[in-house]
C-alpha cells in the first residue's frame, strides 16, 4: 500500500451529503484509477486518467460522481448527493513509470464508505 | 463484452496441500493477466503478471500459467499455509491501448492448521 495513500479510511455520512474521497500517489506513475468494491458487484472501474488527463470516465455510476486530478500526486472522487446505494469501499489505484515493477497495479488500502 | 469469472468462490483446505485457483475470461485477446491477493480490509496486492505472449511465471511458492486460446489461468499455490488464506483475484487487462482491467470476483481461501 505504500505506493498510494487514501483518505479517509472510513468515512459514514447521511444521505444526500457530500463525500470527498481523496488519493495520493507516493511513487510515480502515468496512470490513476478509482475502482468500486461491493460485496453484489465485485471490484468496478470508475474512471481512470493519464497523465492527469481522464481517459475512460464510462464506469462512472451517474452524474453524482465526478472525479477530479489537478495534478500529479492528488486526485479526488466526489460524490453529491450521496445515496445509500453507494456504500462500498472505493479504491484508488495507479501504475507506469519508470521505476521497477511499474507495470503492476498497485492499489491503496481503500476509503469504506457507508451512507445511512 | 469480456467477463471474467473465478471458480470456486470460496475454498477450505488443511495446511500444506498444494492447490489451484482458476480465472476464465471470455475474450482470449488480452494484453496480460494479473493475480492479486486482498487480505480483510485492506487493498489488493499483486502477486503475479503475465504477459498474453507467456505462457506461466513463477513466484516463491506460487506459479500461475496462462492459455489465451482456451480463456484461462491458474494460479498454483504450493504447499499452502494459513498465511495463505485471503481472497484471491484475477483480472486482465483488455489491449496494450488501454490501461483496463476487469476484475474476477475472487475466490476466498483458507487454510487451516
Amino acid at each position: 500500500d505504500a505506493g498510494v495513500i487514501q483518505s479517509p479510511r472510513h468515512e459514514v455520512t447521511e444521505m444526500g451529503q457530500e463525500v470527498t474521497l481523496r488519493c495520493k500517489p507516493i511513487s510515480g506513475h502515468d496512470y490513476l484509477f478509482w475502482y468500486r468494491q461491493t460485496m453484489m458487484r465485485g471490484l468496478e472501474l470508475l474512471i481512470y486518467f493519464n497523465n492527469n488527463v481522464p481517459i475512460d470516465d464510462s464506469g462512472m455510476p451517474e452524474d453524482r460522481f465526478s472525479a477530479k486530478m489537478p495534478n500529479a500526486s492528488f486526485s479526488t472522487l466526489k460524490i453529491q448527493p450521496s445515496e445509500p446505494r453507494d456504500s462500498a469501499v472505493y479504491f484508488c489505484a495507479i501504475v507506469g513509470g519508470r521505476a521497477p515493477g511499474a507495470n503492476v497495479l498497485t492499489f491503496g488500502a481503500g476509503s469504506r464508505l457507508t451512507v445511512l | 463484452k469480456q467477463e471474467v469469472t473465478q471458480i470456486p468462490a470460496a475454498l477450505s483446505v488443511p495446511e500444506g496441500e498444494n492447490l489451484v485457483l482458476n480465472c476464465s475470461f471470455t475474450d482470449s485477446a488480452i494484453y496480460n493477466l494479473q493475480w492479486f491477493r486482498q487480505d480483510p480490509g485492506k487493498g489488493l496486492t499483486s502477486l503475479l503478471l503475465i504477459q498474453s505472449s507467456q505462457r506461466e511465471q513463477t513466484s516463491g511458492r506460487l506459479n500461475a500459467s496462462l492459455d489465451k486460446s482456451s480463456g484461462r489461468s491458474t494460479l498454483y499455490i504450493a504447499a499452502s499455509q494459513p498465511g495463505d488464506s485471503a481472497t484471491y483475484l484475477c483480472a486482465a487487462r483488455l489491449s496494450l491501448a488501454t490501461y483496463k482491467y476487469i476484475f474476477g470476483t475472487g475466490t476466498r481461501l483458507k487454510v487451516l492448521a
